[in-house]
């Protein structure tokens, strides 16, 4: 198993251009999420996903958006960068009978200049 | 604002001591309040959790207290090593709702040999 994996890895924007980052898990997970760390901050949860083709918004949805159209795969779009959104990105999965832990990808450390 | 405050920032223990990490929070609906250590580069990781119908939850060298009248957790980390040297973060969710993480603003901790 991989786990949660994250591409890419790094990833320099300029403002108001878009991206997608990529997230997939192969342990068969029902829940998936996104975060963004900031120094000092802590994680925040952006948008999450209870199971195929249901998505929801967590504490700082703006500025993203997400689709899950099958169960391993959960990307997260930008669609106007700006420099607010300079942050590491975490993607995390876990199981429906045990939502209560959450595995955690790598990471993307993204830019907005 | 942050639902879980974390202090201290950062703290510098030697092998061997014992660190201490304290968090707070305010919502009475959270019940289940997990430790993610997180190493530089990497995902969270889940160390240990807690629900609050038990006062302490001891895993090896990790234990969290728990007072749920002072609506207060801690993590201490016992006899410390250089690979305990992580960022470890606080959190607490409601089963209810998903098990949304609200994340503390994490703690650095260094262990000098």
């Amino acid at each position: 198993n991989a786990g949660v994996t994250q591409t890419p890895k790094f990833r320099i924007l300029k403002i108001g251009q878009s991206m997608t980052l990529q997230c997939t898990q192969d342990m068969n997970h029902n829940y998936m999420y996104w975060y963004r760390q900031d120094p000092g901050m802590g994680l925040k949860l952006i948008y999450y996903s209870v199971g195929a083709g249901i998505t929801d918004k967590g504490e700082v949805p703006n500025g993203y958006n997400v689709s899950r159209s099958t169960t391993e795969d959960f990307p997260l779009r930008l669609e106007l960068a700006a420099p607010s959104q300079t942050s590491v990105y975490f993607c995390a999965s876990s199981y429906r009978e045990r939502t209560d832990t959450q595995y955690f990808g790598p990471g993307t450390r993204l830019t907005v200049l | 604002q942050q639902q879980v405050k974390q202090s201290p920032q950062s703290l510098i223990v030697q092998k061997g001591g014992i660190s201490i990490i304290n968090c707070a929070y305010e919502n009475t609906a959270f019940d289940y309040f997990p430790w993610y250590q997180q190493f530089p580069g990497k995902g969270p990781a889940l160390l240990i959790a807690i629900r609050p119908d038990v006062s302490e939850k001891k895993e090896g060298r990790f234990t969290i207290s728990f007072n749920k009248s002072a609506k207060q957790f801690s993590l201490h980390i016992m006899d410390s090593q250089p690979g305990d040297s992580a960022t470890y973060f606080c959190a607490a969710s409601i089963g209810s709702n998903d098990y949304k993480l609200s994340f503390g603003a994490g703690t650095t901790v260094t262990v000098r040999a």
